[in-house]
């Protein structure tokens, strides 16, 4: 059963334009929830963690336990924001769950 | 510090064929684990290991073989090449597990079965 859902595959998004990747996890316990990023020709790293509640790079996201969600969001995107963005659950038995990702086109 | 570093960069292999893929990290990780990217499928969990001798199964472990003799390295063997094993693969590792500690990832290898 997937674990981690994120719908959309492809996000075009003009310039300027405010950015949101969802993401929806499946899970009985404490979770805890990442978003990683791949840019292209280079390594995937992590962008975010939901239990620093930081900024990064203009993104961030909130943890919803209650619609179980942990969207990402950038009010403005920028044509650097242009990646594949992964949304990671980890189970808490040495596992890190990965939804199938979505990319992200910032379209000048 | 190197981080994570994978060999080779690219393989091509004939089914049938075996190879090991290797993984060497020189952050003194206790965690390593082995992923597959896949399009439209993400990452996915073939093997993990938790220590110097521990190793278990993740998500789709079929067709793959880990061992962890030392801290540094994890290899991963591909015993019998099947066409389906055709993946970019990553390796990536931490010091533990968990939110604090966020996954290092090597830049993969891309390897295609004929």
């Amino acid at each position: 059963a997937q674990r981690v859902t994120q719908p959309e595959k492809l996000l075009s998004v003009f310039k300027g334009a405010p950015v949101e990747l969802k993401c929806n996890y499946s899970y009985s316990g404490s979770p805890e929830l990442f978003w990683y990023v791949q840019y292209s020709r280079q390594r995937l790293q992590l962008l975010l963690r939901h239990i620093s509640r930081e900024s990064i790079k203009g993104f961030t996201a909130d943890l919803n336990k209650g619609e179980t969600s942990f969207h990402l969001k950038k009010p403005f995107a920028q044509e650097e924001d242009s990646a594949m963005y992964y949304c990671a659950l980890s189970e808490g038995n040495n596992r890190l769950a990965f939804g199938k990702g979505n990319q992200v086109v910032v379209i000048p | 510090n190197a981080g994570v570093t994978q060999t080779p960069k690219f393989q091509v292999l004939k089914t049938g064929q075996s190879m090991t893929l290797q993984c060497a990290q020189d952050m003194n990780h206790e965690y390593m684990s082995w992923y597959r990217q896949d399009p439209g499928m993400g990452l996915r969990l073939i093997h993990y290991s938790v220590g110097a001798g521990i190793t278990d199964q993740g998500e789709v472990p079929n067709g793959y073989n880990v061992s962890r003799s030392t801290t540094e390295d994890f290899p991963l063997r591909l015993l019998s090449a099947a066409p389906s094993q055709t993946s970019v693969y990553f390796c990536a590792s931490s010091y533990g597990f968990g939110s604090q500690q966020p996954q290092h990832f090597g830049d993969g290898t891309r390897l295609s079965i004929l």
